[in-house]
């Protein structure tokens, strides 16, 4: 099956931990994003990276860094410099010109 | 990307049409006009997009004003299963990388 997949769909983290979110697509798509989500709220852009080995930083990127070694992955990782971790997070990815493919999520607890 | 404004929240009955009105006054001309939406913990699921003309698939129409700043997603016989957050979003179709994602619209389909 072709798809974008995120592990875990739940995560639990004590405060000060470093923790990495999983993602992965077998789509063949050149760009991968990373969202985040409150309660409530819309979705909020983190990174983006529109090829290997390169990544731009979104509207909210403090306090978290990625990686794209390979084109079918796009980890995320929410460091202790994030204020307040405790989020949705969505990873998409997609092509030049079409429309974003979401997986099914993680949420981040840090307790 | 230009802006968006969606109600906050709408009802519709079970069966009936289920129309989501958008608007995007400040709109470039090529800038396209994106739906999609995301039902309760899920990641966002695309529904439609347009440039001018009005568009229909299987899940939806879209409807385009002729000035291009205001858009209706038409929804024709609305299930309960169609109760989700509807995200309206323009954005360019090549080269933009970015999608905004507001607060969007919360429909709420009643049996």
């Amino acid at each position: 099956d072709g798809g974008i997949t995120q592990s875990p769909k739940y995560l639990f983290r004590k405060e000060g931990q470093n923790v990495t979110l999983s993602c992965e697509q077998n789509l063949n798509h050149d760009a991968m994003y990373w969202y985040r989500q409150d309660p409530g709220q819309g979705l909020r852009l983190i990174y983006y990276s529109q090829i290997v080995n390169d990544f731009q930083k979104g509207d909210i990127a403090e306090g978290y860094s990625v990686s794209r070694e390979k084109k079918e992955s796009f980890p995320l990782t929410v460091t202790s410099a994030q204020k307040n971790p405790t989020a949705f997070y969505l990873c998409a990815s997609g092509t030049r010109g079409n429309e974003q493919f979401f997986g099914p999520g993680t949420r981040l607890t840090v307790l | 990307d230009a802006k968006t404004t969606q109600p906050t929240s709408m009802d519709c009955a079970e069966g009936r049409a289920a129309n989501l009105p958008c608007n995007h006054s400040t709109i470039s001309g090529n800038e396209y006009v994106y739906w999609y939406r995301q039902i309760h913990s899920q990641g966002p699921q695309y529904i439609i997009h347009g440039l001018k003309n009005n568009e229909t698939n299987e899940m939806a129409s879209l409807i385009i004003t002729e000035d291009r700043k205001s858009s209706t997603l038409i929804l024709p016989h609305a299930t309960l299963r169609d109760t989700a957050v509807y995200y309206c979003i323009v954005r360019v179709e090549t080269g933009g990388f970015k999608t905004i994602f507001g607060a969007g619209t919360r429909l709420f389909v009643k049996a």
